[in-house]
């Protein structure tokens, strides 16, 4: 299965400032994929990454929040914008291939917490 | 919207113990269903994926059983090992890619 490997792998930031995080995969892959894991919660998706266009966000998660870039088939950023205590989160990337046939593989996370 | 719901939320039992993790959803029209295993600093782990068309599947130690008519999952886990020790989340695929996950049962295997 592929490798994930994802920076940065905790962070301590500021209010008011943004964050950008990379996910790299060693092979290409179909979809890719970002969640956010809250404090006590489950893992909630955030968007598809999609590869030349546009990311395609959940309900209740916009572009302006979460921009979201997928150059290529290896590679994709996550940025959590304006940040607010609420942000404190594990960010994940994940990949997989056709839906509903491959099983999801994601990467270790990035712990953000937001002061 | 599906919901995942996983029972208990915690579970401490000692060592060499058998144990069961249950999963259940609302939504039964679901492609799969997978349990991931979450160790702190190391992201998530598949353990096992069970299709829709299936009822269950193993691995070592790991026994998923999927009904879907009812909404059910359980990963039953024999002679249970310290190394066992993390969470546990249940996934199910719908349609749309989106795997919407509960909120894990942290378990604790005891020496």
């Amino acid at each position: 299965s592929a490798v994930i490997s994802q920076k940065p792998s905790r962070d301590i930031c500021q209010r008011g400032t943004s964050l950008t995080i990379q996910c790299q995969v060693d092979s290409q892959v179909t979809m890719m994929f970002w969640y956010r894991q809250q404090p006590g919660q489950s893992l909630t998706l955030i968007a598809t990454a999609n590869q030349g266009s546009e990311a395609t966000y959940e309900s209740g998660f916009v572009i302006d929040k979460f921009p979201i870039s997928r150059p290529n088939l290896t590679f994709s950023t996550l940025t959590v914008s304006n940040m607010s205590p609420e942000d404190s989160s594990i960010y994940l990337c994940s990949v997989g291939g056709a839906p509903g046939a491959n099983v999801l593989t994601f990467g270790a996370g990035s712990r953000l917490t937001v002061l | 919207k599906q919901e995942v719901t996983q029972i208990p939320a915690a579970l401490s039992v000692p060592e060499g113990e058998n144990l069961v993790l249950n999963c259940s959803f609302t939504d039964s029209a679901i492609y799969n269903l997978q349990w991931f295993r979450q160790d702190p600093g190391k992201g998530l782990t598949s353990l096992l994926l069970i299709q829709s068309s299936q009822r269950e599947q193993t691995s070592g130690r790991l026994n998923a059983s999927l009904d879907k008519s009812s909404g059910r999952s359980t990963l039953y886990i024999a002679a249970s090992q310290p190394g066992d020790s993390a969470t546990y989340l249940c996934a199910v695929e719908g349609s749309g890619y989106a795997l919407n996950f509960g909120k894990g049962t942290s378990l604790l295997v005891t020496p």
